[in-house]
């Protein structure tokens, strides 16, 4: 079974500019979550979707935004980019069925540079 | 509200010897999932181990278990006989069963050495 991809692997944005990246799932899984990681503020959660819904949300502006779409694929989206939004966006699939908590698989990331 | 707190932010361990990482939890909520995670220097997270908040028997998957302490609320990782493989960054995370949220701990950084 395929694991989760994440596209692009690196990016390198200037300020102002927005971007979208995208996460496929494990085949199955419905649960898509985003995270965000920093050397200073360490993995922040972004938010998660559940069946196209976005089922929690985390602390962020929202300039951040994201979507799932009926494959089960999320993308997320960054408008009026900063030099702070650079980091590692992790994106992780969870299989599950809303009866119990289930570890996440995690997408090997795509670093985002903001310059 | 729900936290995780890791205390060692960096440790040592000698190639073949057992290693205990520090985890310890705060949730109000009576079903919850307790989780490591395993970050290579790669930056991929790497799911290790996971005990559920009914689960009486403390999880165990190869060399690692999870020391799993319900009254005190920890959930302390145990690394057996570490390898040079095993350096890496650990992170404790917690899900509540009703919010489905998942929070994790600022990790520890685990330096294995030869």
């Amino acid at each position: 079974k395929a694991g989760v991809t994440q596209t692009p692997r690196y990016l390198i944005k200037t300020r102002g500019q927005q971007v979208t990246l995208s996460c496929s799932p494990i085949s199955g899984h419905r649960s898509v979550s985003w995270y965000q990681q920093t050397p200073g503020q360490g993995l922040q959660f972004l938010f998660e979707y559940f069946s196209e819904t976005q089922r929690n949300k985390g602390n962020f502006p929202g300039r951040f935004s994201g979507r799932q779409f009926s494959n089960s694929r999320s993308e997320m989206n960054v408008s009026t980019l900063e030099l702070g939004d650079s980091a590692l966006y992790l994106c992780a699939s969870s299989l599950d069925s809303g009866q119990g908590a289930r570890e996440q698989y995690f997408g090997p990331g795509t670093r985002l540079t903001v310059t | 509200a729900q936290k995780i707190t890791q205390t060692q932010p960096g440790m040592f361990v000698q190639e073949k010897e057992a290693v205990t990482l520090d985890c310890t939890y705060d949730t109000s909520d009576q079903s919850y999932g307790l989780f490591w995670y395993k970050q290579p220097s790669s930056g991929e997270m790497i799911f290790l181990i996971y005990q559920g908040s009914y689960d009486e028997q403390n999880a165990t998957e190869g060399r690692y278990s999870l020391n799993f302490q319900k009254a005190r609320k920890s959930a302390n990782l145990v690394i057996s006989a570490s390898q040079l493989g095993d350096s890496a960054m650990y992170f404790c995370a917690m899900r509540e069963t009703g919010t489905y949220k998942y929070i994790f701990g600022t990790g520890t950084r685990l330096k294995v050495l030869a």
